[in-house]
């Protein structure tokens, strides 16, 4: 089965512009995650949705972050304006749903704020 | 509040020695599963094992081993007979069970970085 799709690989941005990661499930999974990888550091839950619905958003700063997943399938998430501190790898996954405790990553989106 | 701790932050070998990557964790549940992953220099999370929190047998697959030691909240994992390709970083991760909430927390990662 094709594994989670994630774009762009790289992005280099100034700051305070704003940029957008788009991310494409397994098929059939019902929950897809968006996680903070900042270097050096091991990966941050940012969002979990549940089919289109957010179940976590906890830990996603709201003020400048924001992430939709419309029709349950394709996710898009975005950050404007972005900070330096923002610069890290940006990891998609999925998993078929709440039961179901396998994870599959994406290869990430690194981003670099300058 | 759930914590996973990787003391180790970098490990070099040589190939073919044995080599052990510790994992402590914390958790007020009684029920949870630990998570052991690999991320190899293109990036991607790649799953290794999973063990839940009622099951602390030993398990070893391959060159791989996993200790689970719940009296002491451990989860290592030992490499045997390490490869080049076995250098990367490596992540041990929790999550609760009983809950729809399906984060994973995660170490800090161990670099595991095996010479020729």
């Amino acid at each position: 089965e094709a594994g989670v799709a994630q774009s762009p690989r790289y992005k280099i941005i100034e700051k305070r512009q704003s940029v957008a990661f788009w991310c494409n499930p397994i098929s059939g999974h019902a929950t897809l995650y968006w996680y903070q990888q900042i270097l050096g550091q091991g990966p941050k839950l940012l969002i979990q949705f549940q089919n289109n619905g957010v179940v976590d958003d906890s830990q996603l700063p709201k003020d400048r972050f924001s992430a939709e997943r419309l029709k349950g399938v394709d996710s898009t998430l975005k950050i404007q304006p972005a900070k330096l501190e923002d610069s890290a790898v940006y990891l998609c996954a999925s998993s078929l749903g709440r039961g179901s405790y396998g994870y599959t990553f994406g290869s990430g989106t690194r981003l670099t704020v300058v | 509040a759930q914590k996973v701790t990787q003391a180790q932050t970098e490990i070099s070998v040589v190939e073919k020695e044995d080599v052990t990557l510790d994992c402590v964790y914390e958790t007020r549940d009684t029920t949870y599963y630990l998570f052991w992953y690999k991320q190899p220099p293109s990036g991607e999370l790649v799953f290794l094992i999973r063990r839940n929190s009622f099951d602390e047998q030993n398990e070893i697959s391959g060159r791989y081993s996993w200790n689970f030691q719940k009296s002491t909240s451990s989860f290592n994992f030992t490499i045997t007979a390490s490869q080049v390709v076995d250098s990367a970083v490596y992540f041990c991760a929790l999550r609760m069970m009983n809950t729809g909430f399906q984060k994973l927390v995660f170490g800090t990662g161990t670099r595991l970085l095996v010479s020729p």
